[in-house]
């Protein structure tokens, strides 16, 4: 079967820290994914997607990055993290024309 | 260009009362629709989908219909529950950069009191 992992759940983290979020995708080879923020209480924000290995689109500017060096992995990164970088961060890959989200890691920071 | 606009809660609801979310879309083509939900603390699920034009989605209960004359698709439940409590957004798909993309509205907060 087909499952989407994120790590870590949570994090709390100062401000100016780095950061590094994962995504794994199982079951699957060459997935489209995708990274979103979802600010407290709001929307969500489409943040970067790939179609695969070293391909990555950005939608918004800002100071994260990600980059996808596996078929299967997806990383979201920020050498320095503001207050406003604080929020709800969903992965998500599109199987058969329909989109799947990862359980989320909910970043703190202080 | 291609949004989503559902309205705007929160909605409070007792037990066992009627549901309707109200979702209307504009988009090229003709586009799949989604009602995802998202749980306190979780990251967003399926509900349902529809693929085409008159197509009905279900799921524990919630059924929405894909109606292009009214570019609608409002999510329907006869009788929710507590454990209903949740964000609902709707959402369509477009194929854009070689990618497929969704296109959320703002999510409405249901609350269901017993």
């Amino acid at each position: 079967s087909q499952t989407i992992h994120q790590w870590p759940a949570t994090l709390v983290q100062p401000v100016g820290s780095p950061l590094s979020l994962e995504c794994t995708v199982e079951g699957t080879s060459n997935p489209n994914l995708y990274w979103y923020r979802q600010a407290a209480g709001r929307g969500l924000q489409l943040l970067f997607y790939s179609v695969g290995i070293g391909q990555i689109s950005s939608e918004v500017p800002q100071n994260l990055s990600a980059s996808r060096p596996q078929d299967r992995q997806f990383i979201l990164s920020s050498k320095k993290l503001l207050l406003s970088d604080s929020g709800f961060y969903l992965c998500a890959w599109t199987p058969e024309y329909t989109q799947y989200f990862g359980p989320g890691t909910r970043l703190t920071v202080l | 260009g291609n949004s989503v606009t559902q309205m705007e809660g929160p909605v409070t609801l007792s037990e066992e009362a009627f549901l309707t979310i109200n979702c209307t879309y504009t988009a090229t083509g003709y586009p799949s629709l989604f009602w995802y939900v998202q749980y306190p603390g979780e990251g967003l699920q399926l509900l349902l989908k529809a693929t085409k034009a008159d197509d009905k989605g279900s799921n524990k209960g919630f059924e929405a219909t894909y109606r292009k004359e009214t570019t609608s698709f409002h999510l329907e439940k006869g009788s929710v529950q507590v454990s209903d409590s949740a964000v609902y957004f709707c959402a369509l798909i477009i194929t854009q950069g070689g990618s497929e993309k969704l296109v959320f509205g703002k999510g409405t907060k249901l609350t269901v009191n017993p």
